[in-house]
């Protein structure tokens, strides 16, 4: 069946590091990716969205990566912040109309 | 302000007793949507629905209903709740395929079935 992984340990790394989140997934190739940023007891919010022949997309400090054939996504946010503490998802293309959704990384910054 | 609302924001009730939550976009949105979100699995689509009138089963449709009425309006009913529908409910909505389209999420419903 379809999966998708994201490192269920959270990560915790000091201010003005770059945090890396990873997404993988098995059993299937999907064309689009997405990542969201959750808050304790809100909903999700949307960052980015890459295509598979994209490779790579910025948006002022994220950056986020696509490799089809590692079948993974990596997130990264340089210069991180304590104000960037919080889960971060990933979600897949899982058919035309519908994603499927990872369970998140929660992402600690340290003064 | 672009925004989509849920109502309640918190309900607890108990097993059997039929309940809607209520869900309203203001951007003109085509796809609607509603998921679940429990520890350790993730959000999981319930229902969607393409546009008014059209509707469709997500991964965990079982134990509830959803109607379109109206392009705004996307409540979720749950005829008979039992305890294992306890969770964090969230409504969303996109211009259109949320595969290609942002989401937009609402503040979510917390949810206890005694």
């Amino acid at each position: 069946s379809q999966k998708i992984e994201q490192n269920s340990e959270a990560l915790n790394i000091q201010e003005g590091k770059t945090a890396t989140l990873t997404c993988n997934y098995t059993n299937y190739s999907p064309a689009y990716l997405q990542w969201y940023r959750q808050d304790p007891g809100r909903g999700p919010v949307f960052l980015l969205l890459i295509r598979e022949n994209e490779k790579e997309k910025r948006k002022e400090r994220l950056k986020v990566t696509f490799d089809t054939t590692l079948k993974q996504s990596l997130f990264h946010i340089t210069a991180s912040q304590p104000a960037d503490s919080a889960t971060y998802l990933c979600a897949l293309e899982k058919d035309t109309d519908k994603l499927i959704f990872g369970t998140g990384t929660r992402l600690q910054v340290f003064p | 302000e672009a925004q989509v609302t849920q109502n309640p924001r918190y309900l607890i009730t108990v097993t059997g007793k039929k309940l809607t939550v209520t869900c309203s976009q203001n951007m003109n949105h085509e796809y609607m949507s509603w998921y679940r979100q429990d520890p350790g699995l993730g959000l999981r689509q319930i229902y969607y629905s393409m546009n008014v009138e059209v509707t469709d089963k997500g991964d965990v449709p079982e134990g509830y209903k959803v109607s379109r009425k109206e392009k705004r309006n996307f409540p979720l009913i749950l005829e008979s709740p039992s305890p294992n529908q306890t969770s964090l409910y969230f409504c969303a909505s996109s211009f259109r395929t949320p595969v290609l389209y942002e989401q937009y999420f609402g503040p979510g419903t917390r949810l206890t079935v005694t």
